[in-house]
């Protein structure tokens, strides 16, 4: 099994809104990683987790919060989100978090916050 | 500061023919690992092809492979007998620690 599985596909949530993405890997992977990305441009890295603690924030705001409660599962929770937080979310996973390891991509949450 | 450079925003090529993406980067590291990756569109993002930057020989993987010039920090991907399931969004990245550093990307469409 080399996937990367991601829920929901799409998510459309008020400015009110509390909400989760969830992504799941079965490969044994212990790093795991959200990104986020707008249309034609790069993914850029938002969480990374290694074995499941937090090992990198990249300066993301608190109205995202993610949570890994085991080395197959990781959340990404939404509160009070932005219009401009409307994008395709990105979780991947890979083997350890060394640079010899690709990262396995799963397909993404398309956002809209309205 | 570890930087990705794409200078094709947009290429187009016939199917059947061969077409090369560029890739330039800048690092102070000696040791380190560079890879391709494919999103087409709508679709989720995929490893095309990787390279360790101790290896001189250049990565091959069937249709694919790379021109990796370390001292110029070059790495072109080729992309050889084109199909129509080749458009899409290529990246140009490299992994440091924990973290991938992706170039802005080139959009490709194969054209029949």
């Amino acid at each position: 099994d080399t996937e990367v599985t991601q829920t929901p596909k799409h998510l459309v949530m008020g400015m009110t809104n509390k909400k989760s993405l969830k992504c799941e890997q079965h490969m044994g992977h212990r790093a795991m990683y959200w990104y986020k990305q707008k249309a034609k441009k790069p993914p850029e890295l938002m969480f990374v987790y290694s074995y499941e603690k937090l090992s990198i924030n990249e300066s993301v705001p608190s109205r995202f919060s993610p949570e890994c409660p085991n080395s197959s599962l990781l959340n990404l929770h939404l509160h009070a989100l932005q219009p401009e937080d409307s994008a395709l979310y990105l979780c991947a996973s890979s083997q350890l978090p060394r640079r010899t390891y690709e990262q396995y991509f799963g397909p993404g949450t398309r956002l809209t916050v309205t | 500061a570890q930087t990705v450079t794409q200078s094709q925003p947009e290429m187009s090529v016939q199917e059947a023919e061969t077409v090369t993406l560029s890739c330039t980067y800048d690092t102070s590291e000696s040791n380190y690992y560079l890879f391709w990756y494919k999103q087409p569109p709508s679709r989720q993002m995929i490893l095309v092809i990787r390279q360790e930057a101790y290896k001189q020989q250049n990565a091959t993987e069937n249709r694919f492979s790379v021109n990796f010039q370390k001292a110029a920090k070059s790495f072109s991907l080729k992309i050889s007998d084109s199909q129509l399931g080749d458009t899409a969004m290529y990246f140009c990245a490299f992994m440091i620690d924990d973290k991938v550093i992706f170039g802005p990307g080139t959009s490709l469409s194969v054209i029949p």
